[in-house]
């Protein structure tokens, strides 16, 4: 019940086209769930989250959808650049409450 | 400033040494993790310590110890290193486990 599913494992897109991943989730009490963006090299780094009050959440050509029936979320990159090459992890917790449990991440390659 | 500093970068050593990584953090926070980031990228949590007090301890070799002095540091001490401890150790920190805050990860090799 801990646990959060994420697809693809690995992902190739085409300059501006458009990234999607996807994670799904079971525990219910989840009430927060960030995407980490982590290049080469480097930590994860915080990217967007979103709380389940809200279905869409937009930060420049990042968007969160998030089903709360489906107990599913997503990340689109619009306009994929090859900057945006780097493996990306979804996450879910409890605020407050539990450390975050996070997806096994999607490798994410953006070529020209 | 980098708010979550981790030491050393790079650690290559024998197997049967014993080994210690420092972290450190300036951002106030009153938890701090341990994670261990294999080949496959993925994301296991070791240890959670909040407010020096450890709170999660996942199933880890009891070779591992954490050791936080203040909650401003956690470090982790691993004796008896083995082939498979080579991976990157993450350290991060949050405030009432929140957002978490990486540092920039210690790559282990174990030889």
């Amino acid at each position: 019940q801990q646990q959060v599913k994420q697809s693809p494992q690995s992902l190739i897109v085409q300059k501006g086209g458009i990234s999607i991943i996807n994670c799904a989730y079971e525990n219910t009490a989840f009430d927060y769930f960030p995407w980490y963006q982590q290049f080469p090299g480097k930590g994860p780094a915080l990217l967007i989250a979103i709380r389940p009050d809200v279905s869409e959440k937009k930060e420049g050509r990042f968007t969160i959808s998030f089903n709360k029936s489906a107990k599913q979320f997503s990340l689109h990159i619009m306009d994929s650049q090859p900057g945006d090459s780097a493996t990306y992890f979804c996450a879910a917790g409890e605020s407050g409450n539990t450390p975050l449990v996070f997806g096994k991440g999607t490798r994410l390659s953006v070529i020209a | 400033d980098t708010a979550v500093s981790q030491t050393p970068k790079y650690l290559v050593t024998q197997m049967g040494n014993d080994k210690s990584i420092k972290c450190e953090q300036n951002l106030g926070h009153d938890t701090m993790y341990w994670y261990k980031q294999d080949s496959k990228k993925f994301l296991k949590i070791m240890f959670s310590y909040n407010n020096k007090e450890l709170i999660i301890n996942e199933t880890v070799p009891n070779r591992f110890s954490p050791k936080s002095p203040d909650k401003a540091h956690l470090n982790l001490h691993i004796n008896s290193l083995e082939l498979g401890d080579s991976a990157v150790y993450f350290c991060a920190s949050s405030q009432a486990m929140d957002i978490q805050y990486f540092g920039a990860g210690t790559r282990l090799s174990v030889l």
